[in-house]
């Protein structure tokens, strides 16, 4: 089954719109869990790690202000587009560390969100 | 030079054939590797380590080669549920990854 779990799995919404995206572990305690976006026909690139009661540590290039990323509890992080664009449609999938010696990455079911 | 390369194909092939994928990685430093697989618009699944000494599941069988800075995956008697994209994963150092662009395979009947 199952070790993460992603929500929402599909967003359509007007240009302007802010976008909430939850990540949670489940049975287990993720200290940190990572964001991804993939366009089409494209490979995931990070944007991002979400360290649990501190800042995220951003990938080059994108904006953290664009961006929000909250980590308030060991089981729960969540993504935040605001005031999405086009441009901003994309694939984006959450993944956190579980398995005995939690060098395993196991990812979310993924957000399709589209902005028209 | 990206950090992880991959042929991205598509390898077209018939039900029962073997097919192998190769990857490439830049960083010496390198530290574990992995196989997942994407199916079209879902996440990705891991599909298996890739152990210094070569591993094998089922009829799938990954190795590597440090010295060359290269990894492989052979799929014996392709199934037409093995259609996916198959996606080298390298980790340098703590929990972070570098994917690969993925290599697309397709089984035909």
């Amino acid at each position: 089954g199952a070790v993460v779990s992603q929500h929402p799995s599909r967003v359509i919404c007007k240009s302007g719109t802010s976008v909430k995206i939850e990540c949670r572990s489940l049975d287990f305690q993720a200290t940190t869990m990572f964001w991804y976006r993939q366009f089409p026909k494209q490979s995931l690139m990070l944007m991002a790690t979400s360290n649990e009661g501190s800042k995220a540590t951003y990938e080059q290039g994108v904006e953290k202000d664009k961006f929000l990323i909250n980590h308030a509890s060991l089981t729960l992080s969540t993504l935040t587009v605001t005031s999405a664009h086009p441009e901003d449609s994309s694939f984006y999938i959450c993944s956190a560390n579980a398995g005995v010696a939690k060098n395993i990455q196991y990812f979310g079911a993924g957000t399709r969100l589209s902005v028209l | 030079r990206k950090e992880v390369e991959q042929d991205p194909g598509p390898f077209n092939v018939p039900e029962g054939a073997t097919v192998a994928f190769n990857c490439t990685y830049s960083n010496s430093a390198s530290q574990s590797f992995f196989w997942y697989r994407q199916d079209c618009r879902k996440e990705p699944k891991l599909l298996m380590s890739v152990y210094s000494s070569g591993n094998e599941d089922g009829r799938f069988t990954a190795q590597l080669n440090r010295a060359s800075q290269y990894i492989s995956l052979l799929i014996r008697d392709s199934k037409l549920s093995d259609s996916a994209t198959y996606l080298c994963v390298v980790n340098v150092a703590g929990n972070m990854l570098t994917f690969g662009g993925g290599t697309r395979l397709m089984v035909k009947p």
